[in-house]
């Protein structure tokens, strides 16, 4: 079992509407991140949390440090914001960076 | 300006010729991370470097090696490419405290042929 859990693995959508992906995570951390990938291309981060909700523009983080669970929401979803959406637990003690497996959305016009 | 910086973008390597991927960050951040990333597939971390400090996965090939010869570069070594070790190969700093962001860089695709 990964350390770090990711669902949907594949998720479609059509535009305009709200998008949650959901990462569950089973090591202790001290951050989490959501990073976003085009195909081909690099990673880029969106968020790092240790606590709380986070917002930039249409995009929403939010993590349950107790449950162990975060979430990132796309309100008003457009086509350009289909990538390969991941997140990644910082392991506090290890200084690891470890990935979950990644959701791949594809918002449809 | 890019602040972690992968070079080549594109490598073309030859089945069993040694090949040097190399990192630069420009943070003097405390930890970089080699990750290997093949299609569809979620980075999987190789190694890492805690400063002079070097930290292996278990189930990382001895055929990868890296080396860090300062803060600021970090190099990943493969001996001998097969052609399982075509990948996207990352990049990733962070300051090492807890709490504190990871960077990327734009990685390098590596195509053994």
């Amino acid at each position: 079992k990964n350390e770090v859990e990711q669902s949907p693995q594949n998720l479609t959508a059509q535009e305009g509407e709200f998008i949650t992906i959901n990462c569950s995570y089973s090591v202790g951390i001290s951050a989490l991140h959501w990073l976003q990938q085009h195909p081909g291309g690099g990673i880029v981060s969106l968020f790092m949390l240790s606590s709380g909700k986070k917002k930039h523009g249409r995009l929403i983080a939010t993590i349950n440090i107790q449950e162990k669970h975060s979430s990132l929401h796309i309100t008003a979803s457009h086509p350009r914001d289909s990538a390969v959406y991941i997140c990644a637990a910082h392991g506090g003690a290890t200084n690891k960076l470890i990935f979950g497996t990644g959701t791949l959305l594809a918002v449809q016009p | 300006d890019a602040m972690v910086i992968q070079n080549p973008r594109y490598q073309v390597t030859q089945f069993g010729k040694p090949v040097t991927l190399s990192c630069s960050q420009t943070l003097n951040h405390n930890v970089m991370y080699w990750y290997q990333q093949k299609s569809s597939q979620a980075p999987k971390l190789l190694f890492h470097y805690y400063d002079k400090d070097f930290n292996n996965e278990a189930d990382t090939p001895d055929n990868f090696q890296s080396r860090r010869p300062n803060t600021s570069f970090c190099f990943l070594d493969i001996r001998s490419p097969g052609l399982g070790d075509a990948a996207m190969y990352l990049c990733a700093t962070s300051r090492g405290d807890a709490g504190t962001e990871a960077f990327f860089g734009q990685g390098t695709r590596l195509t053994v042929v």
